[in-house]
């Protein structure tokens, strides 16, 4: 069974600063792996997403890395800033299901 | 662009009470999807349909139904409600079962069964 560990499970930093969110999973039998962003009482809205054949995605500031073979990815930020302030959520489109959410990363970015 | 949309946007049931969640795509996709989201608990597969006239149970489907009605449409219904289920429900759809391509989400459905 597909399991998804986001850590850490909440981080805050001063604007500005560059931060790396980790996501983990146990099965590297994957499609794709997503990210997202979920503002408080929202729903998701998609950031990046990495293809298995695929290292990195770059949007903007964001920039997230893909190794199948470790069952990691990371999602880094760019000179956070306090409107990046959400939670993160980091999924594995498992393969013959559905996408397999972690628990996410809440984010605070003080100015 | 509308993408996916779910209605209600809000419900309040009593317990016992049954009610059915809509959720429509315009995209043409292929396969939808039924997630509820917990506080602590993330995100948890309710059911999928991975292509119209079938679908599969995810990992918490005691207590729904669904139905794959067209290609466009997928809902889910709550026979007997019970507080358990009360949660924010979201729909989601994908082109081709997420092979190679993303997820999109609906907005959501906040459900309190009291």
């Amino acid at each position: 069974k597909q399991e998804v560990t986001q850590i850490p499970a909440a981080l805050s930093v001063p604007e500005g600063e560059n931060l790396v969110l980790n996501c983990s999973f146990t099965d590297s039998a994957i499609y794709n792996l997503q990210w997202f962003r979920q503002d408080p009482g929202k729903g998701l809205t998609s950031l990046l997403l990495i293809q298995s054949s695929q290292r990195e995605q770059t949007s903007g500031r964001l920039n997230a890395s893909l190794d199948k073979s470790s069952g990691r990815s990371t999602l880094y930020i760019a000179a956070s800033q306090p409107g990046d302030s959400a939670t993160y959520l980091c999924a594995a489109d498992q393969a013959g299901t559905a996408l397999i959410f972690g628990k996410g990363t809440t984010l605070s970015v003080s100015s | 662009n509308a993408g996916v949309t779910q209605t209600p946007k809000f419900q309040v049931l009593k317990t016992g009470q049954s009610m059915t969640l809509q959720c429509a795509q315009d995209m043409n996709h292929n396969s939808m999807y039924w997630y509820r989201q917990d506080p602590g608990m993330g995100l948890r597969l309710i059911y999928y349909s991975a292509s119209e006239g079938t679908t599969d149970k995810g990992e918490v489907p005691n207590g729904y139904n669904v139905s794959r009605l067209n290609k466009r449409e997928f809902s889910l219904r709550l026979e007997s409600a019970a507080p358990s289920q009360t949660s924010v429900y979201f729909c989601a759809s994908s082109e081709a079962g997420g092979l190679g391509y993303g997820y999109t989400f609906g907005s959501g459905t906040r459900l309190t069964v009291v």
